[in-house]
């Protein structure tokens, strides 16, 4: 079982806003990324740190935590933004890498 | 422009060892946590361990006695090993590049290069 825990699945409008969360205790110490993959693809880190985005990410994508949860906000949500989303971090430990069940993002 | 590319045999029966090795292209090797990280069908990502240019591993505890991560400097490679292989262990099977670091007191990491993936089925 993971020890970050996302919802299955959300919906938004199109140009619309969204947020996907992902929850864990050591969301407390560690900072979470989030990563987004297409069908048939690699996934492709789209936010990292405290609310970094690598070269090419758009900037409608945003992130930012509390306590024990890590959001992903998408800010007027776009038909390529369509994809399962998931968060990671290191576990309490701090050895290990978990990820999140992923989230599958539809957009209307 | 650092590029993973990634090979090894998609096919095993069960009991057999998978095998992978991935090349880093374009980029240091050192300072970075070199990574394999898995998808069944159908299901999320899975990370299996990572290994830095020293050989120093970190596993997921979960595969940890049957998984081995090396690392060849000389060739900018690295390798997975799982043994005693079974149906559970068909997935695709991805190589990346780990980031870690601190800021303040929080620790962060991060994959931000992937290879395209690798399928490996264990069926009989």
């Amino acid at each position: 079982s993971s020890e970050l825990t996302q919802d299955p699945a959300v919906s938004v409008a199109l140009g619309q806003t969204v947020r996907i969360t992902c929850q864990g205790d050591s969301l407390r110490s560690y900072y979470v990324s989030w990563y987004q993959q297409k069908p048939g693809q690699a996934p492709v880190v789209v936010i990292y740190g405290k609310n970094n985005r690598p070269s090419g990410i758009p900037d409608r994508f945003s992130g930012s935590s509390s306590r024990d949860t890590a959001s992903l906000t998408i800010t007027g949500s776009q038909a390529e933004d369509e994809a399962d989303y998931y968060c990671s971090s290191r576990d309490s430990s701090g050895n290990h890498v978990v990820f999140g069940g992923g989230t599958k993002l539809t957009v209307l | 422009q650092v590029q993973l590319q990634q090979w090894g045999a998609g096919l095993l029966k069960p009991s057999e060892t998978l095998s992978l090795t991935c090349a880093v292209y374009g980029g240091s090797f050192s300072g970075y946590y070199w990574t394999w990280i898995r998808q069944s069908p159908g299901k999320g990502l899975e990370w299996i361990g990572d290994i830095n240019h020293s050989g120093r591993t970190n596993y997921n505890p979960s595969l940890k006695s049957r998984v081995t991560i090396s690392i060849d400097t000389s060739k900018n490679q690295f390798s997975l090993k799982l043994n005693s292989g079974t149906a559970a262990d068909t997935a695709v099977y991805y190589c990346a590049r780990g980031i870690r670091g601190v800021i303040i007191t929080y620790h962060y990491s991060y994959m931000d290069v992937w290879g395209k993936g690798a399928t490996v089925t264990v069926s009989s």
